[in-house]
């Protein structure tokens, strides 16, 4: 399996732009979460997505920020227009709902960063 | 609110010596504690878990304590090696709250040679 897969690895835009993150989760988990990284505030949830249908975007810091996951495949994160204190990384995690092994555990991919000039 | 407060921010520790993170949680529905392991330039990545029901777990140098009725619980690294430099998450799952996981704030780990 080649995990949760992210593009682009590194995003930089100018300030006002369409921003787009993608994502492809593990083949046949349920769960698929966004976070935002940063040295400030950590790790925080953005929205999180059980069987393509968003179940808390509490998280989402704004309206300029949506989420959709069209399929069990694909997930996407727009913020439009970006601004500079959108500069983060932006990591993609799915898991199964179910406990499996020994251990339950999101997989992380590899994360986007973001840099908005 | 920091629903899982971890500490400390940092720790230094030479080579073969213990490393141990702290995390304290208030939440009494938290029934699944992992925790994670990031390098630089890389995604979480799960290290060791535990549930409340047992008090101990250990997987090579990792260890978990787990105390319930004082809700903590941390990692200790024992025989710590440089390749462990990293940054550490501790993590709390509420099932009814549809598997999510809220993360402490991140321990960096420097083991100097």
């Amino acid at each position: 399996d080649a995990g949760v897969i992210q593009s682009p690895r590194h995003e930089v835009t100018e300030m006002g732009q369409e921003v787009t993150l993608r994502c492809k989760p593990i083949s046949g988990h349920d769960y698929l979460f966004w976070y935002r990284q940063t040295m400030m505030r950590g790790l925080e949830l953005l929205i999180y997505f059980n069987n393509n249908v968003p179940i808390d975007d509490s998280g989402m810091p704004e309206d300029r920020f949506s989420a959709k996951m069209p399929n069990a495949s694909f997930s996407t994160l727009k913020i439009q227009p970006s601004e500079p204190r959108d500069s983060a990384v932006y990591f993609c995690a799915s898991s199964l709902s179910r406990v499996t092994g020994k251990t339950y555990g999101y997989t992380f991919g590899s994360g986007t960063r973001l840099t908005v000039v | 609110q920091q629903q899982v407060k971890q500490s400390p921010q940092s720790l230094i520790v030479q080579k073969g010596g213990i490393s141990i993170i702290n995390c304290a949680y208030e939440n009494t529905a938290f029934d699944y504690f992992p925790w994670y392991q990031q390098f630089p330039g890389k995604g979480p990545a799960l290290l060791i878990a535990i549930r409340p029901d047992v008090s101990e777990k250990k997987e090579g140098r990792f260890t978990i304590s787990f105390n319930k009725s004082a809700k903590q619980f941390s990692l200790h690294i024992m025989d710590s090696q440089p390749g462990d430099s990293a940054t550490y998450f501790c993590a709390a799952r509420e099932k009814a709250a549809g598997n999510k996981l809220t993360f402490g704030g991140g321990t960096r780990v420097l083991v100097k040679p």
